[in-house]
């Protein structure tokens, strides 16, 4: 089975930067995606990890370690539409031909002026 | 365009009568899955299907089944909804080859079983 552990809400500043840990813990691992959520509205693809390191896409970055178990995501000079929900997701290995997807709970963030 | 489209967005029912939400994709995708999201739950996967004719059970597959009779479609089935599958549920569907794999969701279904 797999545990997915990330933080329920957090608040930043407009222009701030903001990291959202996300740990895991899983009978197989074969990548971790981030998605972003708008309230009511369906997940975005923002990113995709597999291997360990930092992958930079504009004001967004995603860093994996895979010893630790670890992820995170980081949202630079933030805006107020970066205000949503940030879902951590755990590909499993053993099903992977389905890419069987666990979610975490999700972070709400919430970018004040 | 490419999407994923599902109907109808919103739904409210009675127990123990049958419904199906519609998932449809124009992308030509292998992979598609069905997920429920309730608050605090996050996000949970009820089946998903590989290929045409070839489904399996996720997390949460107990109340529903699925079909997948051609690549674009896959409908969820509720033969008999009860009050705890309310809930807002999401249709994905992602290439078998790709850098990422990444899944497009559908707009979402807002479910309510009186």
């Amino acid at each position: 089975g797999q545990n997915i552990d990330q933080p329920t809400e957090m608040t930043a500043t407009e222009g701030a930067i903001v990291q959202i840990n996300c740990t895991y813990q899983t009978s197989g691992f074969n990548g971790l995606f981030w998605y972003q959520q708008h309230a009511g509205e369906a997940p975005t693809f923002l990113s995709y990890n597999v291997l360990d390191g930092l992958e930079e896409k504009g004001r967004f970055s995603s860093f994996l370690s895979r010893s630790k178990g670890y992820s995170y995501l980081l949202l630079k000079e933030l805006q107020m539409k970066d205000s949503a929900s940030y879902l951590c997701a755990v590909r499993d290995l053993i099903k992977a031909a389905g890419n069987k997807l666990t979610f975490g709970g999700g972070t709400r963030v919430l970018v004040k002026p | 365009e490419a999407q994923v489209t599902q109907n109808p967005r919103y739904l409210i029912t009675v127990t123990g009568k049958k419904l199906t939400v519609t998932c449809s994709q124009n992308m030509n995708h292998e992979y598609m899955s069905w997920y429920r999201q309730d608050p605090g739950l996050g996000l949970r996967q009820i089946y998903y299907s590989m290929n045409v004719e070839v489904t399996d059970k996720g997390d949460v597959p107990e109340g529903y089944k699925v079909s997948r009779k051609e690549k674009r479609n896959f409908p969820l089935i509720l033969e008999s909804p009860s009050p705890n599958q309310t809930s807002l549920y999401f249709c994905a569907s992602f290439p078998r080859q790709g850098l990422t794999y990444e899944q497009y969701f559908g707009p979402g279904t807002r479910l309510t079983v009186t």
